[in-house]
């Protein structure tokens, strides 16, 4: 069966350092996410992009962050400047379609650790 | 707003016994209602989903119901297993953004 895959499974980097983080979706799918979890929180939603562009984004996707699917296969992350509070479980997840009969698949995750 | 709220945040239950954690959300033009299953270090699992257009709908031991007027969805467990041990997070789809929204969790344990 199919799986989102994510690269690195951890990363570790400094205060203001940048991150990129990268995702391969399931091959069919058009629609990608990316979500992220606090330890011990819940999931949060960051941003949802398809056709190339970002469709939604969260008060949480600020400046510091894009996305961007370099290729026909990934689909990345990019933290410009990294703070503290960065430091999460950052999940990517794919869809075939945008609406209600389209479940999202998630990856297994890279853990932020921001020092 | 968008909001979803689940509680309770913690469960625990006899091995056997049922489970049942609850939600409710706040925009009725929510139509898509997954469950996850989130284990120690894991990505979230999809266990089971509802659609609007249905109110119940069951698979083995896990069933779940949706009460769209009073807007709130629940998930029963049944014959709990100590494997059934996890975070379970109810969402909601707001599709005008294709966006999930998550609740806070339940951490259900199973006591044997």
């Amino acid at each position: 069966e199919p799986e989102v895959t994510q690269t690195p499974s951890h990363q570790v980097t400094q205060m203001g350092q940048e991150v990129i983080l990268r995702c391969v979706p399931i091959s069919n799918h058009l629609y990608f996410y990316w979500y992220r979890q606090i330890l011990g929180q819940k999931v949060e939603f960051l941003v949802s992009f398809y056709n190339n562009e970002i469709s939604e984004k969260s008060e949480i996707f600020d400046d510091q962050f894009s996305v961007e699917r370099p290729d026909g296969s990934n689909f990345t992350l990019k933290i410009r400047s990294t703070k503290l509070e960065d430091s999460a479980m950052y999940f990517c997840a794919s869809s075939l379609g945008g609406g209600a009969g389209d479940t999202q698949y998630f990856g297994p995750g890279t853990r932020l650790t921001v020092l | 707003g968008e909001n979803v709220e689940q509680h309770p945040s913690t469960l625990s239950v006899q091995e056997g016994d049922s489970a049942v954690i609850k939600c409710t959300y706040s925009d009725s033009a929510s139509n898509y209602f997954p469950w996850y299953k989130q284990e120690l270090g894991k990505r979230p699992q999809l266990i089971i989903d509802i659609r609007s257009n249905v109110g119940e709908k069951k698979d083995q031991r896990i069933a779940v119901t949706l009460n769209k007027t009073a807007k709130h969805f629940s998930l029963h467990i049944t014959e709990t297993q100590p494997e059934d041990s996890a975070v379970y997070f109810c969402a909601a789809l707001y599709s005008s953004a294709s966006k999930i929204i998550f609740g806070s969790g339940t951490r259900l344990s199973i006591r044997p």
